[in-house]
């Protein structure tokens, strides 16, 4: 079974530009989340999509948004990107949700500049 | 508010050492566990879990719901455990909160 999938693999952006982000969960999965991760953060949760539903939302500023397909993809897009939006992000695919063994993706890394 | 603590941003023990990664909660109801792991240049990962009570790679969790822990153990680190350890209690209707992460470095 193919794993989880992030493109792209590295972007750098400048102050201001806006960015997307996909994800393309295991095959069967319908539960997408997105995750991130930082040195001094760690791991934060940003949303969870299941069935094209946004189902739960951590704490970030509306500039971050998702949304999930009919083939449970998802795509994440921040938009007027800041200097600490720097990051990891990773999503993770579930059969029901994050209540159930999340399968990470190897992550976005996106520098901005 | 709902908070998961792992108290060790870094821990160091040497090879053939007893390791224990501390993982507390403050939820709820009762969470489902999860220990993820993440070593160098790869994905993170599932450890294990509780509801399956498993070893996985010499580890095991006790789940201490009177303390609210859930705490990570192996008797004996090998080189190869070195890695970034994150707990996961997940509940069926609250945010996702992982823990900080603990970086375990295992000496030779």
């Amino acid at each position: 079974k193919a794993g989880v999938t992030q493109t792209p693999r590295y972007l750098i952006k400048t102050r201001g530009q806006q960015v997307t982000l996909s994800c393309s969960p295991i095959s069967g999965h319908r539960s997408v989340s997105w995750y991130q991760q930082t040195p001094g953060q760690g791991l934060q949760f940003l949303f969870e999509y299941f069935s094209e539903t946004q189902r739960n939302k951590g704490n970030f500023p509306g500039r971050f948004s998702g949304r999930q397909f009919s083939n449970s993809r998802s795509e994440m897009n921040v938009s007027t990107l800041e200097l600490g939006d720097s990051a990891l992000y990773l999503c993770a695919s579930s059969f029901g949700g994050p209540q159930e063994t999340q399968y990470f993706g190897p992550g976005t890394r996106l520098l901005v500049l | 508010a709902q908070r998961v603590t792992q108290p060790e941003k870094l821990l160091s023990v040497f090879k053939g050492a007893p390791v224990e990664l501390k993982c507390n909660y403050s939820y709820s109801g009762s969470p489902e566990l999860f220990w993820y792991v993440q070593y160098s240049r790869q994905r993170l990962q599932l450890l294990l879990r509780h509801i399956s009570r498993e070893s996985i790679k010499g580890f095991t969790a006790d789940l201490n719901k009177g303390e609210t822990s859930f705490h990570l153990k192996k008797p004996f680190a090998q080189e190869e455990d070195s890695a970034m350890y994150y707990c996961d209690p997940e509940t069926s209707y609250d945010k996702v909160i992982f823990g900080p992460g603990t970086s375990l470095s295992v000496i030779p």
